[in-house]
């Protein structure tokens, strides 16, 4: 059983740029959650995937978008970016929307200059 | 709005010490409550739940209780080691997960 994988590691754009992080989910699951996590700080949720849908949005602005694969993978995709944007990015992939049961990936650090 | 207040870091105790780290938290119905770790370069990783009042949530030694009455959901462990030290995050799920700050735990030898 493979754990939830996130690429790229690091990642470093320049302000109004474009990005698209992946995250491949762990084995079994269909759900993927996106989570912003700035530094000293908890998590904010972005948004949630259930079988290729988006599932619940939090507060961020629709610049940040993102698309379920039939295989349940997933990207997020951030446009126009912004200073504040500089943050570690992590997915959580799940079971039927089971957030309990939610396992994380080790998550993408960006760097906007 | 729901909302979770965690006690600010860092805490640094010595091995074998009593852990406490508080949580409280605002929310409308009766959500449930989380408790994660995180590890320096690694992802968030469930520790310990409760799904609703009086459950009491344990793994590893760390426990938490839900306490309705008082909004609360502290963490603790009787006896901390050398490997304890990591970012714990309290979190409650009401449609959406929200996370507090995070409390950062170093235990000295």
């Amino acid at each position: 059983e493979t754990g939830v994988t996130q690429s790229p590691t690091h990642l470093i754009k320049t302000r109004g740029q474009q990005v698209t992080l992946r995250c491949s989910s762990q084995s079994g699951h269909n759900t993927v959650s996106w989570y912003q996590q700035a530094l000293g700080q908890g998590p904010q949720f972005i948004f949630q995937y259930y079988r290729e849908e988006e599932n619940g949005r939090g507060n961020f602005p629709p610049r940040f978008s993102g698309l379920q694969f039939p295989n349940y993978s997933s990207e997020l995709n951030v446009n126009a970016l912004e200073l504040d944007d500089s943050a570690l990015y992590l997915c959580a992939s799940s079971l039927d929307r089971l957030p309990h049961e939610q396992y994380f990936g080790p998550g993408t650090r960006l760097t906007v200059t | 709005g729901n909302s979770v207040t965690q006690m600010e870091g860092p805490v640094t105790l010595s091995e074998e010490a009593f852990l406490t780290i508080n949580c409280t938290y605002t929310a409308t119905g009766y959500p449930s409550l989380f408790w994660y770790v995180q590890y320096p370069g690694e992802g968030l990783q469930l520790l310990l739940k409760a799904t609703k009042a009086d459950d009491k949530g344990s793994n590893k030694g760390f426990e938490a209780t839900y306490r309705k009455e008082t909004t609360s959901f502290h963490l603790e462990k009787g006896s901390v080691q050398v490997s304890d030290s990591a970012v714990y995050f309290c979190a409650l799920d009401r449609n959406q997960f929200y996370f507090g700050t995070g409390t950062s735990l170093t235990v000295i030898p």
